[in-house]
């Protein structure tokens, strides 16, 4: 597909346990962001990969929360012993720099 | 602390009339700005963008201003339609288009037939 996919679309997890979500950007992107929509609230800025340089990793909310982005293309964003507040849609960006982010249709995850 | 605030979570307007959604920021270092619209169980899409260098873009029905001064910034669609009904999302980066982006907590519009 041409746009921003994102797997799986729904995760509904036990509390402590790990989660991983995939994010396949638009081939040729060199940006790409994670961020994610906690039920009432905005988009909350998580990590940012641009090429070859060291991510952003400044809005991660604790060292429960990792990613990475293996070949400059796809990306992974793995949590740790889940906890209930991690409930929340996530969301995946890419961005050619030129314009605008492209987003995916995010993950809801669901922490019990 | 909130560096992008979108102080109107909603906002109801009748059809063929203008929207207008507004957007404040606190740091004086963002020199790029976005809209984006979410529907319900669907990604945000990029609507329009200006640089720090313009007070003004327009792309069709949507325009977007820019004031440094006030550090705001507003959408303004004209006229409104049904279809405009949606999560408005204003975002604003360091760096150009290149830097991450802060979101505010968006304003849902509701256009009215």
């Amino acid at each position: 597909g041409a746009g921003v996919s994102q797997s799986p679309s729904n995760k509904v997890t036990e509390k402590g346990k790990d989660v991983e979500l995939r994010c396949d950007p638009i081939s040729g992107h060199t940006a790409l962001y994670w961020y994610r929509q906690s039920l009432g609230q905005g988009l909350e800025f998580l990590i940012y990969f641009q090429g070859n340089s060291a991510p952003d990793k400044s809005g991660l909310p604790s060292d429960r929360f990792s990613a990475e982005r293996t070949g400059g293309s796809v990306s992974t964003l793995t949590i740790q012993r889940t906890q209930q507040e991690d409930s929340a849609v996530y969301l995946c960006a890419s961005s050619s720099g030129t314009s605008g982010g492209y987003f995916g249709p995010g993950t809801r995850l669901t922490v019990l | 602390d909130q560096q992008v605030k979108q102080n109107s979570p909603s906002l109801s307007v009748q059809e063929g009339r203008i929207s207008i959604l507004n957007c404040d920021y606190t740091n004086s270092m963002f020199d790029y700005f976005l809209w984006y619209k979410k529907y319900p169980a669907e990604g945000p899409t990029f609507l329009i963008s200006i640089s720090s260098i313009k007070d003004k873009n327009e792309d069709g029905r949507f325009t977007v201003f820019l004031n440094k001064s006030a550090k705001h910034l507003s959408l303004h669609i004209v006229p409104s339609q049904p279809g405009d009904s949606a999560v408005y999302f204003c975002a604003a980066a360091r760096g150009g288009s290149q830097g991450n982006l802060i979101f505010g907590k968006g304003t849902k519009l509701s256009v009215k037939p």
